[in-house]
Parts: C-alpha cells; structure tokens; sequence
C-alpha cells in the first residue's frame, strides 16, 4: 500500500537537544496529522493540522503543513527521555470523505539521558 | 469511557487456522477503522465502517478477509485460511464522522506460525 516517506528513519540524541522530522508526499492532502507509538501499542494522536502553512504547537512538539500541501513538519524541544518512540505522520487526501489516513514509515527517536 | 478496546492482545495462530479479533470502539463514535501494521512500517488502512455499513475495503483486504459491525457498535475482524503473510499487528481506531484524528486501540499481535 501507499506509505508516506518520513525522515529521518532514526534518530539517536541526547536529553535537552531539539529534534526535527519531516514527512513527504507526491499528491496534495488537505489533512496532516503526527502520532506517537511505544512499543506494543496503538498511536497516540500528538498534533493535527487542517490548512495549509498552519503552524500548531503541543507543549513541547510544534508542527507545521506545509504551503504546497505535500509536507509536514515536526520538531521537538528540549528532548527528554519519555519522548523515545516512533513517530508517524499521516495525511488525508484532498475530497477524500472517508477519513482514511495514509501514514509515514516512521522515524525511531532514541534519547539518550 | 476507557478508550478504542481490542482483543485478544496476542494470538499465535497454525497456518490455515481462523481468527476473530474483536473491537470496541468509543461509545460516541459512529466511525471505526481497521488498519495492519507490519514491523517497521506504518499501519495501512483495511476497511472502514460508519455505523454498520461497510463504506470502504482496501485491495489489502482479500477474500479471505471479512469484518462486521453489527448494530453499528463493537467489530469483528475474521481472517480465514491464515497465512504466514497474515502475521502483522491489527489496529483498530474510531472517530467521529469527520474527524480525523481517530483513537486507536493497543492492537492484537497475530503471529502465524
């Protein structure tokens, strides 16, 4: 199936440093969202973006959609070890009515304390 | 209300054997989706449902696949005939129609050995 192509694929840091990831896409959604998942579970819905150049902040993650509609963006300030995981973007295309999502291959976040 | 519920958490299936997964969406919620997710990658939609009715199936979901929503409330995810391909983390998620930031579940693990 489509999957979205996120970047970096990992990344390896350490506490306090600010992290940035971003997400492409070859046609025009009219929705982006991030999610975070921990091992074993579900995502959890972090930010979501409904209009293009919209900048939205959530505590310490702050993302932005793109002006061409075909990217987003994350970046996390000030790392801490909790935030380790994967992180998803995932998009809605464009007239689409049934709310289905194609999401991003991932990037890993590993936070050295 | 505790959220999107799914059993089993982990199920170990032989090959060609069947298995039911079962969802419990939010209560409130009139839409729920079903997505797979294989290791390393991000889920990929299956099939969702407004209410009862089946709106959308993915060409993922072969014939072999089958979901219900009777009375518009919990769902059932039936894999027959399994095959080791099947092996893949089963996420459900409900939203409210037209929002798009949806609630998943923790998942069910299927491992087909």
């Amino acid at each position: 199936g489509q999957q979205l192509n996120q970047s970096p694929q990992s990344m390896f840091i350490q506490e306090g440093e600010d992290v940035s990831m971003n997400c492409t896409s070859s046609s025009i959604f009219n929705t982006w969202l991030w999610y975070k998942q921990d091992p074993g579970e579900g995502p959890v819905l972090l930010i979501a973006l409904y209009k293009a150049g919209e900048l939205t902040s959530n505590g310490r993650l702050t993302a932005q959609f793109g002006i061409t509609r075909k990217d987003s963006f994350l970046n996390i300030s000030a790392s801490i070890p909790s935030d380790v995981g994967i992180y998803f973007c995932a998009g809605s295309s464009y007239g689409g009515a049934t709310n289905k999502l194609i999401f991003g291959t991932g990037t890993l976040l590993a936070v050295q304390p | 209300d505790t959220g999107v519920s799914q059993n089993p958490r982990h199920k170990i299936t032989k090959r060609g054997q069947n298995v039911t997964f079962r969802c419990d969406p939010i209560s409130e919620h009139n839409r729920l989706y079903w997505y797979r997710q294989t290791l390393g990658q991000g889920p990929e939609f299956l099939t969702y449902f407004q209410n009862e009715a089946q709106l959308e199936k993915s060409r993922l979901l072969s014939d072999r696949f089958s979901a219900e929503r009777p009375k518009g409330s919990f769902s059932t995810l039936e894999i027959q005939r399994t095959e080791q391909g099947d092996s893949a983390m089963y996420l459900c998620a409900s939203s409210l129609q037209g929002n798009y930031g949806y609630t998943f579940g923790s998942g069910t693990r299927l491992t087909v050995v």
